[in-house]
């Protein structure tokens, strides 16, 4: 069973504009953290953004904020104020089991490309 | 920057053949991952070293290797190539301790298997 499921292969928004992706997991974990990751066609992995599965409030940076709704099982990545910089894949990343001495390892969804449009 | 350095950018090499990709981690980081980014199976973790030692391990194929040497850079060696391991291999470290911290990534290294 897929660990996480983006379900928006590809999203448009207009510059200026706030934009959603959507990210669900899946884990029996109660310990667990969540992780926004952007690769611009240039091909490099640039982190956005953390949740921890015991964070009481969502996770902001800059203009990236993270919609978690633990019970529903899903950490949505709001852009807001978009920029023609912003067009790039969107990943999102789940790390489980971290108090079990366990391997820290990300495991992917299949991303979302964003395309911002002037 | 990310911090972390992958050698080489590209790499085209043929089938058959062997490579070595090369990784220096962020300063402070002890811990180094390997991912494998491919258009059929997207992004899968490989193997994981934490201070010298194998931590980890993932959906490696037997053909590749991979070690952290006493100053942490880590190397991932990749034999009897074929036509599908044409891939973007990532680096990434991270600092283990009580907080969770991110992975970050390098740039990555191109294969092309002609």
């Amino acid at each position: 069973a897929q660990k996480i499921t983006q379900t928006q292969p590809g999203m448009f928004v207009q510059e200026k504009e706030a934009v959603t992706l959507d990210c669900t997991y899946d884990t029996s974990d109660p310990s667990y953290g969540l992780f926004w990751y952007k690769q611009p066609s240039s091909g490099e992995m640039i982190f956005l953004i953390y949740q921890g599965s015991y964070d009481q409030q969502n996770a902001t940076e800059g203009r990236y904020s993270l919609n978690f709704q633990k019970a529903r099982k899903s950490a949505n990545l709001v852009i807001s104020a978009s920029q023609l910089g912003d067009s790039a894949m969107y990943f999102c990343a789940m790390r489980e089991g971290r108090f079990k001495g366990g391997s820290e390892k990300l495991v992917f969804g299949k991303g979302t490309k964003l395309t911002v449009n002037p | 920057d990310s911090g972390v350095t992958q050698t080489p950018k590209h790499l085209i090499t043929a089938t058959g053949q062997r490579v070595t990709l090369r990784c220096s981690p962020r300063s402070g980081d002890l811990s180094v991952y390997w991912y494998q980014q491919s258009l059929d199976q997207g992004l899968q973790f490989l193997i994981q070293y934490y201070n010298g030692e194998e931590r980890a391990k993932g959906n490696i194929l037997e053909r590749f290797s991979a070690q952290q040497f006493p100053d942490l850079h880590s190397e991932l060696n990749l034999s009897s190539l074929e036509l599908g391991d044409s891939a973007l291999y990532f680096c990434a470290s991270s600092v283990l301790g009580e907080e969770d911290q991110p992975q970050h990534f390098g740039d990555g290294t191109r294969l092309s298997i002609l």
